[in-house]
């Protein structure tokens, strides 16, 4: 079991440009989210899927879009990196988490993110 | 709405002393609390958990505690040793979220 696996582990992008940034879990869990973390402001949910083919907003969607056509997936999309989207990125799945409902989070390692 | 306070932002000990870290959540209908330890350059991952039917967990030197009517729980590290220095984060259940404490950064000192 490799858990939650994120790719890439550092990336440098320009202002304007755009990337995926992967997950994949093994774990066939059906919740999977995304958070950025940034200093002094701990983890912000950007966007969570309760199952393939359902997605929905966090706490801090704009400039960010993800999909779900697999239950092992969830790319999240820079459609055009600012600088402000510098932060490390986690992906973390979970069996369920729902209203009553609450598994704990397996997170990946993380992909840092620099926009200049 | 959902909040959820974490104290202290920064917490030194000397090894072998004691560790206590406070989160406050806002949602009483909240029933499920994880903590989470971050160590440099990983992801977070659970250390332990409650559940709002029991009042404290134990594992070894962790402990958890909860307080419903005062809606906050704690982080208890007894015997605190070098491998304890990490990032710890609070969290509590939102609406199919989880919602984190902005973090402890503990130091152990040798």
């Amino acid at each position: 079991n490799a858990g939650v696996t994120q790719t890439p582990k550092f990336q440098v992008l320009k202002t304007g440009q755009s990337m995926t940034l992967q997950c994949a879990q093994d774990m066939n869990h059906e919740y999977m989210s995304w958070y950025r973390q940034d200093p002094g402001m701990g983890l912000r949910l950007i966007h969570y899927s309760v199952g393939a083919g359902i997605t929905d907003q966090g706490e801090v969607p704009n400039g960010y879009n993800v999909s779900r056509s697999t239950t092992e997936d969830f790319p999240l999309r820079l459609l055009s990196a600012a600088p402000s989207q510098t932060s490390v990125y986690f992906c973390a799945s979970s069996p369920g988490v729902g209203i009553g409902i609450y598994s704990p989070l397996h997170f990946g390692n993380g992909t840092r993110l620099t926009v200049t | 709405g959902e909040n959820v306070e974490q104290h202290p932002s920064t917490l030194s000990v000397q090894e072998g002393d004691s560790a206590v870290i406070k989160c406050t959540y806002s949602d009483s209908a909240s029933n499920y609390f994880p903590w989470y330890k971050q160590e440099l350059g990983k992801g977070p991952q659970l250390i332990i958990d409650i559940r709002s039917n029991v009042g404290e967990k134990k594992d070894q030197r962790i402990a958890v505690t909860l307080n419903k009517t005062a809606k906050h729980f704690s982080l208890h590290i007894t015997e605190t040793q070098p491998e304890d220095s990490a990032v710890y984060f609070c969290a509590a259940p939102g609406t199919y979220k989880y919602i984190f404490g902005t973090g402890t950064r503990l130091k152990v000192l040798a």
